[in-house]
């Protein structure tokens, strides 16, 4: 199986803030990553598929790169909406896996 | 608009069975491949199952033997079939569509499966 390792488990920043999150994959799994966003008591929702590409309706202060083994998620400026849980996904092989997430709250 | 809506979950004794339910709207589930996630409370995202367009099944090594997916076509409806329930088969079940363009991009809101005596 391919092991998702995300980083940080938690964090907490400022209103305009930078905030980054990896995701290393266990081997190579080319760009087939998502990122997820995923609220108390809601299903995640897509942000980024496929390493890098925004899904349409997505604002643009979040983006991806990476592709390979290891993945950056990014938000450029933190709003209160953003408080949530993010996951990245490998979909390359079976099973499908998950980071353990990160919890991002406001400071 | 392209919706999925979970059913059938509930509360089951420990080595009880139950049947979880996709209705699909807005897509295909026959030509899609569709995978249940499951999501411990508290916990992270699991990867259950998927079923590919062709009509091949794979499963997590936790569920192996024990959970069933299938689909009704004329139904346009996604199943899993738990059975040998355990306590950490307790979660949230989500329905997925896991290949699209964008991939992973519709999910249902979930159905709760408690596993308890």
């Amino acid at each position: 199986d391919i092991q998702m390792t995300q980083s940080p488990s938690s964090l907490s920043a400022s209103v305009g803030d930078r905030v980054t999150i990896t995701c290393q994959a266990s081997q190579d799994i080319s760009n087939y990553l998502n990122w997820f966003q995923q609220k108390p008591g809601k299903a995640p929702k897509l942000l980024i598929y496929d390493a890098s590409n925004l899904k349409t309706g997505v604002p643009s202060r979040f983006s991806g790169s990476g592709s390979g083994t290891d993945f950056t998620f990014t938000i450029n400026s933190l709003q209160p909406e953003d408080i949530a849980t993010y996951f990245c996904q490998q979909f390359d092989n079976l099973p499908r896996t998950f980071g353990g997430g990160t919890k991002v709250e406001i400071k | 608009e392209v919706q999925l809506v979970e059913s059938g979950g509930g509360l089951v004794q420990p080595g009880g069975s139950l049947r979880l339910s996709c209705a699909a709207s807005g897509l295909t589930v026959s030509s899609n491949y569709m995978s249940w996630v499951r999501q411990a409370p508290g916990k992270g995202l699991e990867w259950v199952s998927v079923i590919y367009s062709g009509g091949s099944t794979y499963y997590a090594d936790s569920v192996k033997g024990r959970f069933i997916i299938s689909r009704d076509n004329s139904k346009n409806t996604l199943y899993l079939q738990m059975n040998s329930l355990r306590n950490e088969d307790t979660a949230v079940y989500y329905c997925a569509r896991d290949h699209g363009r964008p991939p992973w991009d519709v999910w249902g809101k979930g159905t709760t499966v408690t596993v308890s005596s």
